[in-house]
């Protein structure tokens, strides 16, 4: 069974561009989660995605936003990007049935 | 909301000794606590996990433990090895309906020194 996936694996903007990074999750999972892990910090929330619908979100701005699509994947979107933005972008996803979070390998961004 | 602290922020010990983590949560509504491993470049692991109306579980050699009335749960990595450095995380999950909530501590970067 593939586990998370996700693309790309990395990722070189400028500030003030404007970048996509995607998410599959596993086969059967209807909940996806994203979290920014700047380098050496721990998991800050993002955003919560179940059933196509966002559920919650971090403290982000909302240049930080996202969708998920009916075949449960999902995409995160930074608009207007800051050179703090700089950071390993994590998806994981749930199956809603029970509590077990399954991570993929990030996209790692860098803004110059 | 769930708050979860983690402790300590990094831990050296020496190939083949035991290392322990400890983290704290302050809702009681937690009831499940898994425990993640990130190595370098790479996503967190799920590497055990627990819930709340069990007081301890092992796996080889990782094992943790929980106390619900102190409200805190703890990794134990016994016999040391140097491919267990990595950074580790707790979590505490809130589940409400068909939802989970996940609260994250903010890690512990364990070197293992051969």
């Amino acid at each position: 069974e593939a586990g998370v996936t996700q693309s790309p694996t990395h990722l070189i903007k400028t500030r003030g561009q404007q970048v996509t990074l995607r998410c599959s999750p596993i086969s059967g999972h209807t909940s996806v989660y994203w979290y920014q892990q700047a380098l050496g910090l721990g998991l800050q929330f993002l955003l919560w995605y179940d059933e196509g619908e966002e559920r919650n979100r971090g403290n982000f701005p909302p240049r930080f936003s996202g969708r998920q699509f009916p075949n449960y994947s999902s995409e995160l979107n930074v608009n207007a990007l800051e050179l703090e933005d700089s950071a390993l972008y994590l998806c994981a996803s749930n199956p809603g049935s029970n509590e077990k979070l399954f991570f993929g390998s990030g996209t790692q961004l860098s803004v110059l | 909301g769930e708050n979860v602290e983690q402790h300590p922020s990094t831990l050296s010990v020496q190939e083949g000794d035991s290392a322990v983590i400890k983290c704290t949560y302050s809702d009681s509504a937690s009831n499940y606590f898994p425990w993640y491993k990130q190595e370098l470049g790479k996503g967190p692991q799920l590497i055990i996990d627990i819930r709340s109306n069990v007081g301890e579980k092992k796996d080889q050699r990782i094992a943790v433990t929980l106390n619900k009335t102190a409200k805190h749960f703890s990794l134990h990595i016994t016999e040391t090895q140097p491919e267990d450095s990595a950074v580790y995380f707790c979590a505490a999950t809130i589940r409400v309906y068909n939802f989970n909530k996940f609260y994250f501590g903010s890690g512990t970067k364990l070197n293992v020194k051969p």
